[in-house]
């Protein structure tokens, strides 16, 4: 059953920790993305991935990291640098070149405690 | 900057009511939209349009662009409580990495 998944559905973060997100996808996309969705507002970009070991910032990536050891796997740490990390958090891959259309993963909600 | 507005943010209907969802564009290069439907957790894949004029349907909802004056409209009839979701609209530029923009979509509440 291919698909993208990310886990946990909900984490809680302390001040001062960093807390790493999972995404994995067996869907043999090239191409991986991290939003960021906050109440009343679209999809804003953190980081993006076209090939492994190969990845960008997007819009608001400070305080956050990523890395791209696995084509299946896209990790993202929320760092203790990012003052406002509680939001629900995306991830969603794509074919790459000539592949347009984004399959999602049922997201993280990330909340400070 | 590349820039995708949807209107409206949020609408109330009844059930069988009819809803027309806009989505306009300022990109650079402009090769797709796309629409997604967001119930509660991940968006689904609605529509992707390239061309201008050419309708895509898929049930009760259509889809049409219009790349001269820059919109995209998404049209849902005979509502059911079921389309109640966040409809988000992206546009995809070509050249480079593909990292579409994503307006702030359109939140739709259907009543019985």
């Amino acid at each position: 059953d291919g698909g993208i998944t990310q886990s946990p559905k909900y984490l809680f973060r302390k001040e001062g920790q960093n807390v790493t997100l999972s995404c994995e996808q067996n869907l043999n996309h090239d191409a991986m993305y991290w939003y960021r969705q906050d109440p009343g507002q679209g999809l804003r970009l953190i980081y993006y991935s076209q090939i492994v070991n190969d990845f960008q910032k997007g819009d608001i990536a400070e305080g956050y990291s990523v890395s791209r050891e696995k084509k299946e796997s896209f990790p993202l740490t929320v760092t203790s640098a990012q003052k406002n990390p509680t939001a629900f958090y995306l991830c969603a891959s794509s074919a790459g070149q000539g592949g347009e259309t984004q399959y999602f993963g049922p997201g993280t909600r990330l909340l400070v405690l | 900057e590349d820039k995708v507005v949807q209107s409206p943010l949020s609408l109330v209907v009844h059930e069988g009511d009819t809803v027309t969802l806009n989505c306009s564009y300022e990109v650079t290069n402009f090769r797709s939209l796309l629409w997604y439907k967001q119930e509660k957790k991940a968006p689904t894949f609605l529509f992707m349009l390239t061309s201008s004029g050419i309708e895509k349907k898929s049930g009760r909802l259509s889809s049409i662009l219009d790349k001269k004056e820059l919109f995209s409209i998404l049209n849902i009839t005979a509502t059911q409580t079921g389309d109640s979701a966040v409809y988000l609209c992206a546009v995809g530029t070509s050249g480079g990495s593909y990292i579409p923009t994503f307006g702030r979509g359109t939140s739709l509440i259907v009543h019985p």
